[in-house]
């Protein structure tokens, strides 16, 4: 079984502070992984996507990628209240079929 | 961005009707994706599909159907509703398998 593994939260930040998200996949073969935003009620929105080890950063927005940790993780940057969601970490599995989602980490950001 | 449309957006329905979710994009996407998402939980893939006449089982055992005789719509089919389907279902589609998913606004469906 595939597995995706993020911390339920909420994590709590000031605004303005550095939000830090984390994710593990336990598929060595997976190739593509990308973080997506989904406020309550809403659908996800896609927010980064990453393909090589390393950083790669959009606007408020960086995503690092270690494949030999299997890790990836997202940060925020100047974090706002309006960026209070759960946000959600999916890898393509090596099968590269389908995307596999965790369970989403919420970020409450306090004014 | 991908344009990608749900109808309806909410339907409360009686235990034992017939109903049919939409889905329609306008990105020429030929992979397409049915996921369901109860309130606070994980997404669950339900169905999906590489292209016309290609449908598969996801993840998570579902009793609908699905259909995709046209490349832009790819409609979801609940013979006979009930009150545990009751759940978000949302459509997603993307350019190729290693790519990104786009996802419609979802059908917020309750079944009496």
């Amino acid at each position: 079984q595939k597995e995706v593994e993020q911390n339920s939260g909420p994590l709590s930040v000031p605004e303005g502070a550095i939000a830090s998200l984390n994710c593990t996949y336990s598929d060595r073969g997976s190739q593509s992984f990308f973080w997506y935003r989904q406020y309550s009620g809403k659908s996800p929105e896609l927010i980064m996507f990453i393909y090589s080890n390393g950083d790669k950063e959009d606007g408020r927005f960086t995503a690092q990628l270690n494949k030999a940790s299997q890790y990836v993780s997202l940060l925020i940057r100047d974090s706002q209240p309006s960026d209070s969601a759960t946000y959600l970490c999916a890898v393509t599995n090596s099968g590269y079929s389908t995307l596999t989602f965790g369970k989403g980490t919420m970020l409450l950001v306090s004014p | 961005e991908a344009d990608i449309y749900q109808t309806p957006r909410y339907l409360v329905i009686g235990t034992g009707k017939k109903i049919t979710l939409e889905c329609s994009q306008t990105m020429g996407h030929d992979k397409m994706y049915w996921y369901q998402q109860d309130p606070g939980m994980e997404l669950h893939l339900i169905h999906y599909s590489y292209g016309v006449n290609s449908t598969e089982k996801g993840d998570l055992s579902s009793e609908s159907t699905v259909s995709r005789i046209r490349t832009e719509h790819f409609p979801l089919t609940l013979e006979s509703a009930r009150p545990s389907h009751t759940s978000q279902y949302l459509c997603a589609s993307s350019e190729k398998v290693l790519r990104e998913q786009y996802f419609g606004p979802g059908t917020r469906l309750t079944v009496t």
